[in-house]
């Protein structure tokens, strides 16, 4: 069974910071997303990342995978406010989603 | 991009009534459209996978004959919530995939509360 562990599950951190949410998965997988939810509302997709190496940039957020590795990292470079939500990554078309990252940014 | 419509948003009913809930590709065709269910600060749980015109795969421990999904055309598909429980009170997301190679785009989200 497919298994996706995302950490850390919650994330406080001050505007300016950088921080990385990793994601790990259990088996083989062709692609992994990246969705951002925000309270009381759906999804909103970020990343799509269909290759080994492959990195995606918008914004402050970066994207990667490391399908050897079952890993992908979500990069946060110099957080605001604005960016306070939770994040989900999901593996393979049926997406399996990971637990989500809460993130806070304090002024 | 493409946009996904979800209704209703919210819905509440009374105790062992059925809820339908549409999923409706506005500008896309989806031959594939997942049904979630999420509980307050959790993750989305994956229900089913809708298949157009063939029966939805139900993911282990859904009850098929309690979450009805029909998937009727490129551009719909429903998730019938039979014979509601307070436990059924939850977020209904449905998402779909434009292609291959895309991401899937989500309905809004149906919060659906049973009294």
């Amino acid at each position: 069974e497919l298994k996706v562990e995302q950490n850390p599950l919650f994330l406080s951190m001050q505007e300016g910071k950088n921080y990385t949410i990793y994601c790990n998965y259990s088996t083989t997988s062709d692609r992994l997303y990246w969705y951002r939810q925000d309270p009381g509302k759906s999804l909103e997709s970020l990343f799509v990342l269909l290759s080994n190496g492959a990195v995606k940039q918008e914004g402050r957020l970066m994207a990667s995978l490391d399908t050897k590795a079952r890993l992908s990292t979500l990069h946060i470079t110099a957080a605001v406010h604005d960016l306070s939500a939770t994040y989900f990554c999901a593996v393979d078309r049926g997406m399996r989603f990971g637990a989500g990252t809460r993130l806070t940014v304090k002024p | 991009g493409a946009v996904v419509s979800q209704h209703p948003s919210w819905v509440i009913c009374k105790s062992g009534t059925s809820v339908k809930i549409e999923c409706r590709s506005l500008d896309f065709q989806a031959t594939t459209m997942f049904w979630y269910r999420q509980f307050p600060k959790q993750s989305l749980m994956l229900m089913a996978t809708s298949n157009e015109g063939s029966k939805a795969t139900y993911e282990q421990g859904v009850e098929k004959d309690k979450f009805l999904i029909n998937h009727a055309s490129l551009t719909l598909s429903t998730l019938t919530v039979t014979s509601a429980h307070p436990e059924d009170s939850s977020f209904y997301i449905c998402s779909a995939l434009r292609g291959v190679n895309t991401e899937a785009f989500f309905g809004q989200g149906t919060r659906l509360t049973v009294v």
